[in-house]
């Protein structure tokens, strides 16, 4: 079984500031990681994903994670914030075998102000 | 590639109604997942599709709650004698390969209100 822990409900940044957004994950086969970013009244879309290629990934609109098996954590980075960054952001993770059903964190809704 | 569409965008019914929602994924997709999302919550999967047969059901899925894919192309949910506790936003996605490392495409939802 999978699971996936978004630690920080709400993050506020400043605009320019440096967005952290942490995401823990338990997995009992190597997993694949994802995040997605869901904006007022649109669909989740996907940002970036780990699939074993490399551990530093690069995504949509300047954001990044970094995969670190020791510490079980894929956190979202983006180095300036800026104010359409303001959205909820999910992470996921899918076992690289089996059923291959995405489990999702509760989410970390990002606030920026000017 | 019109991307995942959902039907209704709300609803709104009575407890005991019976509701459908439809679910039409991007093109050539042949699998189909169903998510709830409440409130601070992420979404919760309640089941998926291979093509026209359904593969998985979420322990959340009560008896109340039925879903088809006949043909392999659009879905529908149904929830028959709704509940409060039923109020939710109601997610469809689709993904063109049977693989781990395949992104899903999401709908925009369905928001159901039980009054």
């Amino acid at each position: 079984a999978q699971s996936v822990t978004q630690l920080g409900s709400h993050v506020s940044v400043s605009e320019g500031a440096l967005v952290l957004l942490r995401c823990n994950y338990s997995s009992s086969v190597p997993p694949y990681l994802f995040w997605y970013v869901q904006y007022p009244n649109q669909g989740l879309q996907l940002l970036l994903k780990y699939t074993s290629a490399a551990t530093l990934v690069k995504g949509i609109n300047g954001f990044e994670a970094e995969f670190k098996k020791s510490e079980t954590s894929f956190h979202l980075t983006k180095p300036s914030a800026h104010m359409s960054d303001a959205a909820e952001y999910f992470c996921a993770v899918t076992p690289s075998g089996g059923s291959y059903i995405p489990t999702f964190g509760r989410g970390t809704s990002l606030i920026v102000h000017p | 590639d019109t991307g995942v569409s959902q039907d209704p965008r709300h609803k709104i019914t009575k407890r005991g109604q019976n509701v459908t929602f439809r679910c039409d994924p991007i093109s050539e997709h042949n699998r189909l997942y169903w998510y709830r999302q409440t409130l601070g919550q992420g979404p919760e999967f309640l089941t998926y599709f291979q093509n026209e047969a359904q593969l998985e059901k979420s322990r959340l899925l009560s008896d109340r709650f039925s879903a088809e894919r006949p043909k392999g192309s659009f879905s529908t949910l149904e929830i028959q004698r709704t509940e409060q506790g039923d109020s939710a936003m109601y997610l469809c996605a689709s993904s063109s390969v049977d693989r781990g490392d395949e992104k899903l495409f999401f709908g925009s939802g369905t928001q159901l209100s039980v009054l």
